[in-house]
């Protein structure tokens, strides 16, 4: 079955600093979406990316969609401690199994202030 | 924006007994909801494909005898665990969508305890 590869598993910044984190497919994606959650909560999503190659700001986030669809990746700049959490990113096919996610493995990132 | 809601939020049962989870989508209609589980340090794994009138479709490896997925309208779906061991205690998170185009929203999943 595919198979999300997401790095680095864990990250341990200061405040202010940049943070990059990607994830690789063994097979192609129609769909990526980025997702952090909280202990105890639901993933929340963050952004999701449709097209091969689109690149998409949320706030202090950037993601961008691979070229070849295979991968993506991640950056939050000028972290803040808030920004801990396990962000997640997640691979869709497309068409009816739209909703059908593969989940990378999980970055646990901790910010210290 | 979208809201999907999950009750109850941590159930603690005993072997053998059975546990109802209902995932609602509260501002829109989902034909279509997901059930994940997640167990602890690890991400999630999709269970099942939960299709407004009709039955579940399960992935590989869930019982589907066992995780019983009910959609009944709209905007509800329930997952019960039947006959639940200390093996099934695990996070429980639903998700939905309004159309096969928008982003999935996740319920705040379902902390379950088998004792």
């Amino acid at each position: 079955g595919q198979q999300l590869n997401q790095s680095p598993q864990s990250m341990f910044i200061q405040e202010g600093e940049d943070v990059s984190m990607n994830c690789t497919s063994s097979s192609i994606f129609n769909t990526w979406l980025w997702y952090k959650q909280d202990p105890g909560e639901g993933p929340v999503l963050l952004i999701a990316l449709y097209k091969a190659g689109e690149l998409t700001s949320n706030g202090r986030l950037t993601a961008q969609f691979g070229i070849t669809r295979k991968d993506s990746f991640l950056n939050i700049s000028a972290s803040i401690p808030s920004d801990v959490g396990i962000y997640f990113c997640a691979g869709a096919a497309g068409g009816t199994s739209y909703g059908k996610l593969t989940f990378g493995q999980g970055t646990i990132l901790t910010v210290h202030p | 924006g979208a809201v999907v809601s999950q009750h109850p939020s941590r159930v603690i049962c005993k072997s053998g007994t059975s546990v109802k989870i209902e995932c609602r989508s509260l501002d829109f209609q989902a034909t279509t909801m997901f059930w994940y589980r997640q167990f602890p340090k690890q991400s999630l794994m999709l269970m099942a494909t939960s299709n407004e009138g009709s039955k579940a479709t399960y992935e590989q490896g869930v019982e589907k005898d066992k995780f019983l997925i009910n959609h009944a309208s709209l905007t509800l779906s329930t997952l019960t665990v039947t006959s639940a061991h200390p093996e099934d205690s695990s996070f429980y998170i639903c998700s939905a969508s309004s159309h096969l185009t928008s982003p999935l929203h996740f319920g705040n999943g379902t902390r379950l305890t088998v004792t």
